[in-house]
């Protein structure tokens, strides 16, 4: 069965910061990446997507992501947090059916000005 | 704004009374999922719809269940609640093969 791990349960950063945050996924074949956002009493967003082509993608926010193949990997990044930043962050993998998202457990990222 | 739609945002109730959370759409899409989200814990799929399609995961329990009387609304109906059922409940929607979801802002469901 797919599955998604995010390495970083809660990252605290202070203002301009840089920021990776890690994602692993288990499947091996064609696979459709993403990451969500949900910032304090908001709905999940999407942030960006990888569905296939350059491998380095660019989301909303100045947020981007880098799919490497031979590592499972689909890690965040941002060259310059703020605070506005702070919010609770999903990667996940869409099933093989592409019926539904699997997601990993979420990091908090806590962002301090 | 084409958006999704959950009623209520917050729902106590009690130990083993029936509850109905309500998800609708103005995005027509084909497909209406539900999700359990526990704290600190990741969405959880309990069931989805493919237009009226009935699509259960194997490990979501028999006291779920679900309803779509028309593409813009569905209904997640809790028929015991336990105290292990107290989550967040996400709503989201999405075209067949498109993958990208959508996601309403969720239900606090509270049991006492």
């Amino acid at each position: 069965a797919q599955s998604v791990s995010q390495h970083n349960h809660h990252v605290i950063l202070s203002e301009a910061a840089s920021l990776e945050l890690g994602c692993n996924y288990s499947y091996g074949g064609t696979v459709n990446l993403f990451w969500y956002v949900q910032y304090p009493g908001q709905h999940l967003q999407l942030l960006l997507k990888y569905f296939s082509g350059d491998p380095l993608v660019k989301g909303i926010k100045g947020f981007e992501a880098e799919f490497i193949k031979s590592k499972f990997s689909f890690n965040l990044r941002k060259p310059s947090v703020q605070w506005s930043d702070t919010a609770e962050y999903f990667c996940a993998v869409a099933n093989q059916a592409g019926t539904a998202l699997i997601f990993g457990k979420g990091t908090t990222l806590s962002v301090s000005s | 704004d084409a958006m999704v739609i959950q009623n209520p945002r917050y729902q106590v109730t009690q130990f083993g009374k029936p509850v109905t959370l309500s998800c609708s759409q103005t995005l027509n899409h084909n497909v209406m999922y539900w999700y359990q989200q526990k704290s600190s814990q990741a969405p959880k799929l309990l069931f989805h719809y493919y237009d009226k399609d009935f699509n259960n995961e194997a490990d979501t329990p028999d006291n779920f269940q679900s309803r779509r009387p028309n593409t813009s609304f569905c209904f997640l109906d809790i028929r015991s609640p336990g105290l292990g059922d107290a989550a967040m409940y996400l709503c989201a929607t999405g075209s067949p093969f498109a993958y990208e979801q959508y996601f309403g802002p969720g239900t606090r469901l509270t049991v006492t």
